[in-house]
């Protein structure tokens, strides 16, 4: 049974840092894309991040880029999402969600629960 | 970044009644759309991918058409279970996007 679990939310200041991962198992982890994905309180759902099976290719929603950084390790099946200069704009719910195939336009076929992110002053 | 546009945002409707809801894309995207569904407090659930294929475990009185720009999400016979929020999401060009939702609420 494929299980994703989001970790490392929690309430930041505007203009600091914070660094969530998502744990997977139940499948060849290494062999899929995977991503970021946010849904601010009330709002529709926002793709953040995607990273290729490999790890070689990151790719960014305009409004993260040059603040965020996606990673993964392969060998311990966790994926990665280091937040830095955050904006109150970053506050919503983060969902790490596996591709289908190894790059991350395909659909997302199983997602976390889920962990909350919220920047205030 | 490519625009979907989802119609309508909200809509009531009786058990039993068939249920349509389109996603219109700013630029051809073939037949790169996908169909989610999230109920409140839980994580999005694949339902359609590719605009047409039902995932695995999903009833068949959900189903997806169209390609190029226009596609249209059905529910043959509303279930009180499908009572959620549907997004469609185009994969066709990074950034991935999604549309604005539309929320399915109960007569």
């Amino acid at each position: 049974e494929v299980q994703i679990l989001e970790s490392g939310g929690g309430l930041a200041q505007i203009g600091g840092s914070l660094r969530l991962s998502c744990a997977a198992s139940g499948f060849v982890f290494r062999s899929y894309a995977m991503n970021w994905v946010r849904q601010a309180p009330g709002k529709e759902l926002e793709w953040v991040s995607g990273i290729t099976s490999g790890g070689g290719r990151p790719f960014y929603a305009d409004s993260v880029k040059g603040r965020f950084t996606i990673s993964r390790d392969n060998s311990n099946n966790r994926l990665n999402l280091q937040m830095n200069t955050l904006r109150a704009e970053d506050t919503a719910t983060y969902y790490c969600a596996k591709g289908r195939y190894g790059d991350p336009k395909s659909e997302m076929d199983h997602w976390g629960q889920g962990t909350l992110v919220t920047v205030s002053s | 970044d490519i625009q979907m546009t989802q119609s309508p945002s909200s809509l009531s409707a009786s058990v039993g009644d068939r249920v349509i809801i389109t996603c219109q894309a700013s630029q051809v995207i073939s037949i790169f759309l996908n169909w989610y569904q999230q109920k409140p407090g839980r994580a999005p659930k694949l339902l359609i991918y590719g605009a047409s294929n039902l995932e695995t475990g999903v009833p068949s009185r959900f189903s997806g058409s169209g390609s190029g720009t226009d596609f249209t999400f059905t529910i043959s016979s509303l279930q009180p279970e499908d009572i959620a929020t549907y997004y469609c999401q185009q994969y066709n060009t990074l950034p991935i996007t999604f549309g604005g939702g539309t929320k399915v609420e109960s007569k």
